[in-house]
């Protein structure tokens, strides 16, 4: 039983240039959020895809986008970048939006860094 | 709004003791869920265990325990008989409803052999 896998596992972009990270969820789940941890800091939520659409987003800005595919993997972009976007952004795996009980399983993570 | 507070920044245990790991939560919904998460050097946020609001028993998963204390807003980690490979970052979080996972800034445990 496969996974949450995240590619790639490191980037290194230089500022104001753009990024594409991919996820693709554990089978059998339908549901993939993100997450922006910072160096020392608990991750930050970024948005979450179900059924193709953003369906909840937290406190970041429009240069931060994704997609969910018909395959429930999902896409993160970040345009623009900033110093301050170097972190390790992960992906979590759901089965569909089951409320409290809702586990979210985790990738990797894809560490980038901007120069 | 949900908040997550850990205390402890920092924790040396010595091999195959105990290890308690605080976590305190603040939330006015009735139904959430508690989750803890372990974060090796690699990266990768390893699911512990979890714990319902409306559960009446503590979860229990292998040598881990969270002993839930509702009154006090209290979801504290167990680590029964530690060893060497618990050292990690550990994350307590906390959702409701479809909500994201809200994050603890995280406790570094270190096993001394």
């Amino acid at each position: 039983d496969a996974g949450v896998t995240q590619s790639p596992t490191h980037l290194i972009k230089t500022r104001g240039q753009q990024v594409t990270l991919r996820c693709s969820p554990k089978s059998g789940h339908d549901t993939v959020s993100w997450y922006q941890q910072a160096l020392g800091q608990g991750p930050q939520f970024i948005f979450q895809y179900y059924e193709e659409e953003e369906r909840q987003r937290g406190n970041f800005p429009d240069r931060f986008s994704g997609h969910q595919f018909p395959n429930y993997s999902s896409e993160l972009n970040v345009n623009a970048l900033l110093l301050g976007d170097s972190a390790l952004y992960l992906c979590a795996s759901s089965p569909g939006l089951a409320g409290v009980t809702d586990t979210q399983y985790f990738g990797p993570g894809t560490r980038l860094t901007v120069l | 709004a949900q908040k997550i507070t850990q205390t402890q920044p920092g924790m040396f245990v010595q091999e195959k003791e105990a290890v308690t790991l605080d976590c305190t939560y603040d939330t006015s919904d009735p139904s959430y869920g508690l989750f803890w998460y372990k974060q090796p050097s690699s990266g990768e946020m390893i699911f512990l265990i979890y714990q319902g609001s409306y559960d009446q028993q503590n979860a229990t998963e292998g040598r881990y325990s969270l002993n839930f204390q509702k009154a006090r807003k209290s979801a504290n980690l167990v680590i029964s008989a530690s060893q060497l490979g618990d050292s990690a970052m550990y994350f307590c979080a906390m959702k409701y409803g479809n909500e994201k996972l809200t994050f603890g800034t995280g406790t570094r445990l270190t096993i001394i052999p």
